[in-house]
This record gives structure tokens, C-alpha cells and sequence, in this order.
């Protein structure tokens, strides 16, 4: 199998503080995972790569010192929403790629709710 | 550009067949993967057509064709619990997923 957890599963803090979600392979090594971000009603949204043992390569319009990315290891990536805003309030999801990339399928954890008051 | 073109919204009974098409622009092409999402959850992997034809598994298939452009899911047999949203979603040349909307199913009883 291939499995991924997420944790928390759900967040509410208040406005201004960082969260951090931590996203593992529980059974499998993954040196690419990816964090999304999905609004009600839209679609998933890729916010950065993350690869192990280097810098994420984070998407147009993501700011890369607001959400914070850190994979320090084959089974573990993290990501830092740093002084969250109502605004941030979203779903958030990450995905491991099992094995090398390219082709292979993504498996993603169960997601993170984050409302900021 | 990149983009996914389904189908926002389709409707189907319970026990019948529905097919939910999506076509595609990328840059680059390594694969068409489908997914199903249940409203509040995280997407599910259902199938993965990297060559044209036809790849059955269980009730679920999915079609692809590479020189159109065009992939469909096809439910058999429905069932309540098959109400979700179902996302294609073809990996660019950089091995990216590129993500529409997704088509969402409601089945009627």
C-alpha cells in the first residue's frame, strides 16, 4: 500500500499566528511530495514542490516566506502558514509521489482544515 | 496554456452507466489520472490511462485518446456512495498534475 497522513486534520487559530501541518509516507519513501490548497467549490490548487533535501519550488503568486516548506526527510514534509489570515482559511492537502518521479501516481493525505479567525 | 475542460455538474440514477469526458491541453503529456473527491475529503485515485484504450477496473473505466486530446471515466452500476466530484487530471512534461474543477455526479435513487 501507500499511505499518507496528514496532522492536524483540522486548525482554528486566531489571526496572526503561524500553523504548522505535517504531511508523512507512513509506508513508503518519498523524495517529491506537493502541497495543494483548495477553496470550496474550486479546484486543487498546487502551491509548491518539495523535494528531500533541497529548497521547495514554490508556484507563481505563492509567497515562499508565508508558507514555509521544510522536507527534511524521505518520509516527512512540513509547511508553515507563518502569520495566518483569515484569508488562508482553506483545505490543505498534500500528495507523495512513491518512488522516482515521473509517471508515477500521487497519493495524497486526508487533507488539513484550517479556518483563521 | 494548460487547461481541463469537464462537464461542472451531471446527474445519473442509481444502477445505471454515466460517462464523464474531459479533454485536455498540456505541455507535454505523461499520463491521465482520474480521481474521485468526496465533498470535505481529499481526492482518491481511481485510474491511470498512459497509453490510448480502454483500462477497465471493477465498475470503473477510462478511456484515452492521445491524438485527441480526450479522456472518459465510465460508471457502471452506480451507487449512492458514487456521488463525488471526479477530477481528470492529465501530468504535464514536467511530471505536474494540471487540475480543473472536477465534474461533480449526484445520483438519484
Amino acid at each position: 500500500g501507500a499511505v499518507v497522513s496528514q496532522h492536524p486534520s483540522w486548525v482554528i487559530c486566531k489571526s496572526g499566528t503561524s500553523v504548522k501541518i505535517e504531511c508523512r509516507s507512513l509506508d513508503f519513501q518519498a523524495t517529491t511530495m506537493f502541497w495543494y490548497r483548495q477553496f470550496p467549490k474550486q479546484s486543487l490548487m498546487l502551491m509548491a514542490t518539495s523535494n528531500e533535501g533541497s529548497k521547495a519550488t514554490y508556484e507563481q503568486g505563492v509567497e515562499k516566506d508565508k508558507f514555509l516548506i521544510n522536507h527534511a526527510s524521505l518520509t516527512l514534509s512540513t509547511l508553515t502558514v507563518t502569520s495566518a489570515h483569515p484569508e488562508d482559511s482553506s483545505f490543505y492537502i498534500c500528495s507523495a509521489v512513491k518512488g522516482a518521479s515521473g509517471g508515477n501516481e500521487q497519493f495524497f493525505g486526508p487533507g488539513t482544515r484550517l479556518t483563521v479567525l | 496554456g494548460q487547461n481541463i475542460d469537464q462537464p461542472t455538474e451531471m446527474t445519473a440514477t442509481e444502477g445505471a452507466i454515466v460517462q464523464i469526458n474531459c479533454t485536455y491541453q498540456t505541455s507535454g503529456f505523461n499520463g491521465l489520472f482520474w480521481y474521485q473527491q468526496h465533498a470535505g475529503e481529499a481526492p482518491t485515485f481511481l485510474s491511470y490511462n498512459v497509453l490510448d484504450g480502454l483500462e477497465e477496473k471493477g465498475r470503473f473505466s477510462s478511456f484515452l485518446s492521445r491524438s485527441k486530446g480526450y479522456s472518459y471515466l465510465l460508471l457502471k452500476e452506480l451507487q449512492m456512495k458514487d456521488s463525488a466530484s471526479y477530477l481528470c487530471a492529465p501530468m504535464d512534461s514536467n511530471y505536474q498534475l494540471i487540475w480543473g474543477a472536477g465534474t461533480k455526479l449526484i445520483i438519484k435513487p
